[in-house]
Order: C-alpha cells, then sequence, then structure tokens
C-alpha cells in the first residue's frame, strides 16, 4: 500500500521558518519526481515545487512567488521529500501537501499537513 | 502561466443522472490535462490524466474528453459518492496549475 506522511506543520509567526517532512512507501521513492502542494483556505490549489530524481540530476523547479523563501528536497536512503520554508508569510497558511508525479498529474498524495502562519 | 477555468463553479444533479464539468486552458496543453476528486477533508484523488486516461481503480463511469485548450469531465450516471469537488490541472508547463474546482452535488 502506498502512503505518504507529512509532518511538521503548525502555528508560527509571520517572518518566521518551518520544515515539513513527508516519509512515503509502497513504491520505487528513488525514480518517483515529487511534489509539494497547498490548498489555501479558499480552497484554492496551489502546486509549490518539484524535485525530480537522481537520472535527471534531482533537477528542482519552483512557483515563482515562492522562489527564495521555500526550499524542496530529498533523501532516497530515508524515502522522504522535505520543504524548508523561510520567512514565512500570513498568506502562506494553508493544507500543505506531498505529492508524487505520473504522467504529467499526481497520482499519489498525502493526508495533508496544517501550517497556519499568524501573529 | 496558464491559466485553467472551470465551469461551473457548482452544480447539483440527480442519482443517474449524465453530468458533465469543463475545463478550458489559456493557451494549448497538448492533453496534458488531469482531473481530481476532492472529498470533505480529504487529500485529491487522481481520476483522469492524460486528458482521457483513467486511472487505476477508478470506476468506468467517469471519462475525459478534449483536446487543445478544451476539455470535459463526464460522470455518465451520478452516484451518491461522486458528491465532491472536481478540479482539473495542467502538467504541460511550470508552474503546474489547476483550475477553482467546480462542487458537486446529489439534487
Amino acid at each position: 500500500e502506498v502512503q505518504l506522511v507529512e509532518t511538521g506543520g503548525g502555528l508560527v509567526q509571520p517572518g518566521n521558518s518551518l520544515k515539513l517532512s513527508c516519509a512515503t512507501s509502497g513504491f520505487t521513492f528513488s525514480t518517483a519526481w515529487m511534489n509539494w502542494i497547498r490548498q489555501t483556505p479558499g480552497k484554492r490549489l496551489e502546486w509549490l515545487a518539484q524535485i525530480e530524481d537522481k537520472s535527471n540530476n534531482y533537477f528542482i523547479s519552483y512557483l515563482e512567488s515562492v522562489k527564495g523563501r521555500f526550499t524542496i528536497s530529498r533523501d532516497d536512503s530515508k524515502s522522504s521529500v522535505y520543504l524548508q520554508m523561510n520567512n514565512l508569510k500570513e498568506e502562506d497558511t494553508a493544507i500543505y501537501y506531498c505529492t508524487s508525479n505520473w504522467e504529467l498529474s499526481f497520482d499519489y498524495w498525502g493526508q495533508g499537513v496544517m501550517v497556519t502562519v499568524s501573529s | 502561466d496558464i491559466q485553467m477555468t472551470q465551469s461551473p463553479a457548482s452544480l447539483s444533479a440527480s442519482l443517474g443522472e449524465t453530468v458533465t464539468i469543463q475545463c478550458r486552458a489559456s493557451e494549448d496543453i497538448y492533453s496534458g490535462l488531469a482531473w481530481y476528486q476532492q472529498k470533505p477533508g480529504k487529500s485529491p484523488q487522481l481520476l483522469i490524466y492524460g486528458a482521457s486516461s483513467l486511472q487505476d481503480g477508478v470506476p468506468s463511469r467517469f471519462s475525459g474528453s478534449g483536446s487543445g485548450t478544451q476539455y470535459s469531465l463526464k460522470i455518465s450516471s451520478m452516484q451518491t459518492e461522486d458528491e465532491g469537488v472536481y478540479f482539473c490541472q495542467q502538467g504541460l508547463k511550470y508552474p503546474l496549475t489547476f483550475g477553482s474546482g467546480t462542487k458537486l452535488e446529489i439534487k
């Protein structure tokens, strides 16, 4: 059974940092392209970042508005993907999902983790 | 960025009714289109990829079609468990973008 489990969310003050983790199992993580996607309180879905696999030199793509603040990374030995979020803003408040890629779509999703940025 | 416009924003359908949801891209996405279903409190689930390919385990009453900038999701016979919010997503160009969603309810 495929599982993706996000952790690390919570309440944080504006300007602070948070690191999300996503532990996976049940599929070949080392060849999977992984993503972070968030869902705003208004239910809008927003793709944030993608990291490709080793054969593609772990190439990374970001949504322009988070580039420089968010950093995606992975550890194939732990079948995990991470999102380091710095200088958080109130508009970063959302549910954050990690997902895997399949044919230009996202086939597996975690249950999501809530991040609230508020003073 | 490629803008994805879904319509309608919401609709209600009777059991057994055929439902169609539309998605329009701001430029040609060459069938790089996926559909997702999201139920309350759950993460989205992939239904259709490549505009018309049914994801494993998805009931055959779901189908996708379209090309260029215009795509649609059809549910051939509405069931109770089909209630939820449906999103389209383009995977052709970065940033990968989603439609704003269509809320589907039972009438």
